[in-house]
């Protein structure tokens, strides 16, 4: 597609659920990346995709959070039981190989209640 | 220590004015910098990247690197109402992964 694009946009969610979060990366990006932003802060590395595979997910904060990507195209951040510490915007950016130039996505704006 | 650290802000020019923002990392195998302009609500646009010692310059934005001190930082200049935004600082790492300064946030007053 022409950009990154996310879904949902919002998600409201109680505590102690699961959430899924989606990312279809601009056609042709290898490199698939999430980050986290609380409101008022930067942006925290949560994992990063090349191609279907994680060399790096140090950023997953606890084994509730989980991502995954299919090929070279959509990834899913999934989070169990969520806590309200979970809430913040979850953005997705991808780039070619070379790196250079994060395209981010719009963001999911998630709410634990 | 973090990173990238953004050691100035909230800033606030006057239009027309000259806004500098700054940035130090602390891994000295960083090889690439970016500046990313973030508005209210909005995710993150790239608006300059460098990756060579010295300027850059592209229309009002000025990047400038300097390795050995490991600084980065940013002038904008003819300042205007539309660049209030918070402005992050990015150096690229290993494996291409950026990580982000916290951030400052700069208004332009008209």
């Amino acid at each position: 597609g022409a950009g990154v694009s996310q879904s949902p946009s919002n998600k409201v969610t109680e505590k102690g659920k699961d959430v899924e979060l989606r990312c279809d990366p601009i056609s042709g990006h290898t490199a698939l990346y999430w980050y986290r932003q609380r409101l008022g802060q930067g942006l925290e590395f949560l994992i990063y995709f090349q191609g279907n595979s994680a060399p790096d997910k140090s950023g997953l904060p606890s084994d509730r959070f989980s991502a995954e990507r299919t090929g070279e195209s959509v990834s899913t951040l999934t989070i169990q039981r969520t806590q309200q510490e979970d809430s913040a915007v979850y953005l997705c950016a991808s780039s070619r190989l070379d790196g250079y130039g994060y395209t981010f996505g719009s963001g999911t704006r998630l709410t634990v209640v | 220590q973090k990173e990238v650290e953004q050691n100035s802000g909230p800033l606030s020019v006057p239009e027309g004015a000259i806004a500098s923002l700054n940035c130090t990392y602390s891994d000295r195998g960083s090889q690439s910098f970016f500046w990313y302009r973030q508005y209210s609500g909005k995710s993150p646009e790239l608006i300059m990247f460098i990756y060579s010692n010295g300027d850059k310059e592209d229309g009002r934005f000025t990047a400038q690197l300097n390795k050995a001190s490991q600084y980065v930082s940013l002038l904008i200049r003819d300042s205007q109402p539309s660049d209030s935004a918070t402005y992050l600082c990015a150096g690229q790492t290993n494996d291409y992964k950026l990580s982000f300064g916290a951030g400052t946030t700069v208004t332009v007053r008209a």
